[in-house]
């Protein structure tokens, strides 16, 4: 089955820097990555997604890239603001089978 | 409001006591599914279900039981809770499973003394 591990597990920038979370995973036919945010006390929630065909996409701060052929996909968080302290959690799903990494702490310093 | 709605949101209770989380979605989703969250580990998937009366295994189903009779209700049951089931418990559900967003409950921190 997939196995996806996720880096670093805890991250401090200062508000305004970029902040960047590396994922990688293991099974090839994975073609579906989201990203979800968990702030305290809460569920988590899809903040931006990608699937297999597409290498870049970008959501006004954020932005996803995704190296097929490495298999590894990373979050990219520009201009941090302190409401961006939460902890981060990729997924990678091949069909019906999906798998969360372990999930980054970050924390934005203002 | 579409939502994932969990009970209890907390729980304290004790070695070998039955107890059951409710879950319950109003956005007609055939998915649900359930997760515990640890420390280090992430996300881990118990048990979901694709559709009434269609459950199945997750990667940490032992010591837990789900049942789904409705499309909207997917219970998580502990038969005999141990202190190892001690963690924060996620109900979610999802148009399909596993290519489009899963909407999480609010989650429901359980601790087994």
């Amino acid at each position: 089955g997939e196995n996806v591990e996720q880096h670093p597990s805890t991250l401090s920038v200062q508000e305004g820097d970029s902040a960047v979370i590396k994922c990688t995973y293991s099974d090839s036919a994975s073609n579906y990555f989201p990203w979800y945010k968990q702030e305290l006390g809460k569920g988590p929630q899809l903040i931006i997604d990608i699937r297999s065909n597409v290498g870049e996409k970008k959501d006004q701060r954020i932005a996803v890239t995704l190296n097929k052929t490495a298999k590894h996909f990373s979050l990219h968080i520009t201009e941090t603001q302190p409401e961006d302290s939460a902890v981060y959690f990729c997924a990678a799903s091949e069909h019906n089978d999906m798998r969360f990494g372990a999930g980054t702490r970050l924390t934005v310093k203002p | 409001e579409a939502q994932v709605t969990q009970n209890p949101r907390y729980l304290i209770t004790v070695t070998g006591k039955k107890l059951t989380v409710t879950c319950s979605q109003n956005m007609n989703h055939e998915y649900m599914s359930w997760y515990r969250q640890d420390p280090g580990l992430g996300l881990r998937q118990i048990y979901y279900s694709m559709n009434v009366e269609v459950t199945d295994k997750g990667d940490v189903p032992e010591g837990y039981k789900v049942s789904r009779k409705e499309k909207r209700n997917f219970p998580l049951i502990l038969e005999s809770p141990s202190p190892n089931q001690t963690s924060l418990y996620f109900c979610a559900s999802s148009l399909s499973q596993g290519t489009g967003e899963l909407f999480f409950g609010e989650g429901s921190r359980l601790t087994v003394l």
